[in-house]
């Protein structure tokens, strides 16, 4: 049973650009979080998913990050138009159900130059 | 307020002896409390998690110590070996399971052999 699937696992973008970063769930999961992690810095919450729908996300910038879940495929965090300060390593984690653990994916490092 | 405090920013213990983390929340609805491990480049692990109603959950050299009343939990690793260096973070949630974890800074350990 593979893990929690991300990639890219490095992603370089120049400022103004779009980065979108992929995670695939443990099998049989259907719920998905997304969370970054600035340099010396614990992880912050972002986003909380279900297939098609989205249930928390109040740890999402206002503008310029969205993310998704679809019915086929895996979960798209996206963020257009970086900046440096986003650079930072993103991690999605997944679990099967509401109150148990939640599995971490190795993170996409996502560099802005 | 959901933070979460972490303490000691970095460890230095030698081999075989007992490694300490400390965490501290403010927020009573918070009723789960992980402990994650996480090496270099990759993404954070459970390594041992506890709700409030025991005060204490040993699995191995790991031990968690719960207080309730003064809203604080840690993290005890007895007999620490070299391959237990890495960084140490606490969590906790509001929602019995890993949904929107806040976590604390991290702990750098080291473990000398």
């Amino acid at each position: 049973n593979a893990g929690v699937m991300q990639n890219p696992r490095h992603l370089v973008r120049r400022r103004g650009q779009e980065a979108r970063l992929r995670c695939s769930p443990m099998k049989g999961h259907s719920h998905v979080y997304w969370y970054r992690q600035l340099p010396e810095e614990g992880l912050k919450f972002m986003v909380y998913l279900q297939k098609e729908n989205i249930i928390d996300e109040s740890g999402m910038p206002k503008e310029r990050f969205s993310a998704e879940f679809p019915k086929e495929g895996p979960s798209i965090l996206r963020i257009q138009q970086v900046v440096r300060g986003d650079s930072a390593a993103y991690f999605c984690a997944s679990s099967p159900w509401t109150g148990t653990e939640a599995f971490f994916g190795q993170g996409t490092r996502l560099t802005v130059v | 307020q959901q933070q979460v405090k972490q303490s000691p920013q970095s460890l230095i213990v030698q081999k075989g002896g007992i490694s300490i983390i400390n965490c501290a929340y403010e927020n009573t609805a918070f009723d789960y409390f992980p402990w994650y491990q996480q090496f270099p480049g990759k993404g954070p692990a459970l390594l041992i998690a506890i709700r409030p109603d025991v005060s204490e959950k040993k699995e191995g050299r790991f031990t968690i110590s719960f207080n309730k009343s003064a809203k604080q939990f840690s993290l005890h690793i007895m007999d620490s070996q070299p391959g237990d260096s890495a960084t140490y973070f606490c969590a906790a949630s509001p929602q019995g399971g890993s949904e929107k974890l806040v976590f604390g800074k991290g702990t750098k350990l080291t473990v000398n052999p």
